[in-house]
């Protein structure tokens, strides 16, 4: 089965900061891969899909990349309200492994 | 409004026997794939397994295949998870979820999650 790794599984920035998170699959995945965005004792969110495609409603500041085994996430300017946990998660075929996540603080 | 709504939390002892419940509505219930997400307490998501309800065809995650099961009921629109010997370490929150988008299998919407404890 194909794995998701995430990297890095914490970080803390300030506001304001342009913030990276990387997910890489054990093997290719074309575009089938979503981020999520889970705030403490909240329910997943969907952000972005299809590697790049943001999910209606979901702020600019959020975007996505990636191909094949590589993906990046970013939020171009970090907010308060961004302090989450993201996911990536991969869709292509079962089983639709999410990687192990990464928990953005406000430094 | 596309809602999954699933059943309340739950306390059980360890060997006893579980099932939980997700009900979907606001959509063709038997055209998407259901699936099941378990997040142990702060853990990370963890994608157990999905089920077609139009004919209950079942995929599992090796890690959770043969540990519970996954069913549905399309006649009420409803998916279930269950246990027939619980342990202490299946105590977490188990979310529901679907997409129903025509050939997108990312999860949107989720259920509320129902929180499983087993504890002697």
């Amino acid at each position: 089965d194909i794995q998701m790794t995430q990297s890095p599984s914490s970080l803390s920035a300030s506001v304001g900061d342009r913030v990276t998170i990387t997910c890489r699959a054990s093997q290719g995945i074309s575009n089938y891969l979503a981020w999520y965005q889970q705030k403490p004792g909240k329910v997943p969110k969907i952000l972005i899909y299809a590697a790049s495609t943001l999910q209606s409603g979901v702020p600019s500041r959020f975007s996505g990349s990636g191909s094949g085994t590589d993906f990046t996430l970013t939020i171009s300017s970090l907010q308060p309200e961004d302090v989450a946990t993201y996911y990536c998660q991969k869709y292509n075929s079962a089983p639709r492994t999410f990687g192990q996540g990464t928990k953005v603080e406000i430094k | 409004e596309v809602q999954l709504v699933q059943s309340g939390a739950e306390v059980r002892k360890p060997g006893e026997s579980l099932k939980i419940s997700c009900k979907g509505s606001g959509y063709s219930f038997t055209s998407y794939w259901i699936g099941w997400v378990r997040q142990m307490p702060g853990k990370g998501l963890e994608w157990m397994g999905i089920i077609d309800p139009a004919d209950s065809d079942t995929r599992y995650s090796p890690s959770f295949q043969g540990q519970v099961t996954i069913s549905a009921d399309k006649s009420i629109s409803t998916a279930y998870l269950q246990w027939s010997r619980l342990k202490a370490s299946d105590t977490a929150m188990y979310y529901c979820a679907t997409n129903v988008l025509p050939d997108q299998n990312w999860f949107d919407p989720w259920g509320q999650g129902t929180l499983v404890t087993v504890s002697s």
